[in-house]
């Protein structure tokens, strides 16, 4: 079965730090996301990759970047965490790209705390 | 763009209570629609799918029917046990973009 790991569960950083989320899959899946999670929002989709070194915008990407050096690596970075970035971070992957009927693997989450 | 709307959580049953979890949806085309499950302390996962008007998906006792009349996909189950209890989510996707979720309805299910 797929594995998406990532690689804390809880995290808790101070405001302006610089913050790594790190999510490896292990079945040379071609396409990854990162989203958030929070109550009431459901989730919202901060970047997503469908190739090494290529990454695109999804509905929330201001405070974050990402990156993709390797096809089973795809990290969040928070140049500089804000209290309101505070959230369940999930990450996901896919074999294709998102057709119709396509299905998401998902990390177990990094709760988020910034101070 | 494209949304989906759940209903309001949280939703509190009795074990084998029959169960209803409302889902709508917008959306200018003819979508794919699914239900994703995030049990405690884990991940998401696939609950079931339907990708045309009037198919049903279906999986562990739990089935839903997509309705383009009434753009709506109703997550049922008959019988809840306490293996149950997560937090639900309805998503739809269209073409080759990417899934839009709804808010996620949170269920806890009483012994």
């Amino acid at each position: 079965d797929v594995k998406v790991t990532q690689s804390s569960r809880y995290l808790v950083k101070r405001t302006g730090e610089k913050v790594f989320l790190e999510c490896v899959q292990d079945m040379d899946h071609e396409n990854m996301f990162w989203y958030r999670q929070d109550p009431g929002l459901g989730l919202r989709l901060i970047y997503f990759s469908y190739d090494v070194k290529m990454k695109e915008k999804g509905d929330i990407p201001e405070g974050y970047s990402v990156s993709r050096e390797k096809k089973e690596r795809f990290s969040l970075i928070l140049e500089s965490a804000s209290t309101n970035q505070t959230s369940m971070y999930l990450c996901a992957s896919s074999l294709g790209r998102q057709g119709a009927g396509e299905k998401l693997f998902f990390g177990s989450g990094t709760q988020l705390s910034v101070l | 763009g494209d949304s989906v709307t759940q209903m309001e959580g949280p939703v509190t049953l009795s074990e084998e209570a029959f169960l209803t979890i409302n889902c709508t949806y917008t959306a200018t085309g003819y979508p794919s629609l699914f239900w994703y499950v995030q049990y405690p302390g884990e991940g998401l996962q696939l609950l079931l799918k339907a990708t045309k008007a009037d198919d049903k998906g279906s999986n562990k006792g739990f089935e839903a029917t997509y309705r383009k009349e009434t753009t709506s996909f109703h997550l049922e189950k008959g019988s809840v046990q306490v293996s149950d209890s997560a937090v639900y989510f309805c998503a739809l996707i269209q073409g080759a973009q990417k899934l839009v979720f709804g808010q996620g309805t949170r269920l806890t299910i009483n012994p």
